[in-house]
């Protein structure tokens, strides 16, 4: 079954709204999860790196105003969209570590902003 | 620096072998990954392969990796129409670590 779990996993929603995706590890801690992107016939872009009690390391021209990221807990990291506008429309998918085998995917959110 | 490449497009007839190749740059990349993705859907892990294995089976998978030449490929027997999608070549440099994608091979199956 799933180990990490991506939520929701399409949104629409009209421009200038905030949205929120929540990844959680299903049965293990995750200090560190990932955060893509992917833009129609694009491959997955890595956005940011969110670590638990500390902030996020977000990749050269991604905005860290616009996507804020926070990684409360173990299990939980978040990515908030803010006021999100028709070009922010993409594929959004995280991933967790878990031990030494292979990173671990969520389904991924589909993202539409009219 | 890190890249990835791989070819765009590969078209086979159903029935025969496919074979996707891809290229990395990073020579301390640990783990090297082949994701399948169908359309409108997420990521299927389809195998992965440490960078001290020469070669990975699978079913109809096999991988090749050349770490010299810093080359992998991906090698699906009996394709089927079911295997179209697009598949893509990552690296990781440990289980911790980002992983690194390709730009994605589309594979398309001629009935």
């Amino acid at each position: 079954g799933a180990v990490v779990s991506q939520h929701p996993s399409w949104v629409i929603c009209k421009s200038g709204t905030s949205v929120k995706i929540e990844c959680r590890s299903l049965d293990f801690q995750a200090t560190t999860m990932f955060w893509y992107r992917q833009f129609p016939k694009q491959s997955l872009m890595l956005m940011a790196t969110s670590n638990e009690g500390s902030k996020a390391t977000y990749e050269q021209g991604v905005e860290k105003d616009k996507f804020l990221i926070n990684h409360a807990s173990l299990t939980l990291s978040t990515l908030t969209v803010t006021s999100a506008h028709p070009e922010d429309s993409s594929f959004y998918i995280c991933s967790a570590p878990k031990g030494s085998g292979p990173q671990h995917f969520g389904d991924g959110t589909r993202l539409s902003i009219l | 620096g890190e890249d990835v490449e791989q070819s765009l497009f590969l078209s086979v007839r159903e029935g025969d072998s496919s074979v996707i190749n891809c290229t990395y740059t990073d020579s301390s990349s640990t783990y090297l990954y082949w994701y399948k993705q169908e359309p409108g859907a997420g990521l299927q892990l389809l195998t992965y392969i440490f960078s001290n294995m020469d070669m990975k089976q699978d079913q109809r998978l096999t991988v090749l990796l050349n770490k010299k030449d810093k080359h992998l490929s991906l090698r699906i027997a009996d394709t089927q129409t079911g295997d179209s999608a697009i598949y893509f070549c990552a690296e990781g440099k440990t289980s911790y670590d980002k992983v690194i994608f390709g730009p994605g091979t589309s594979l398309s199956v001629i009935p």
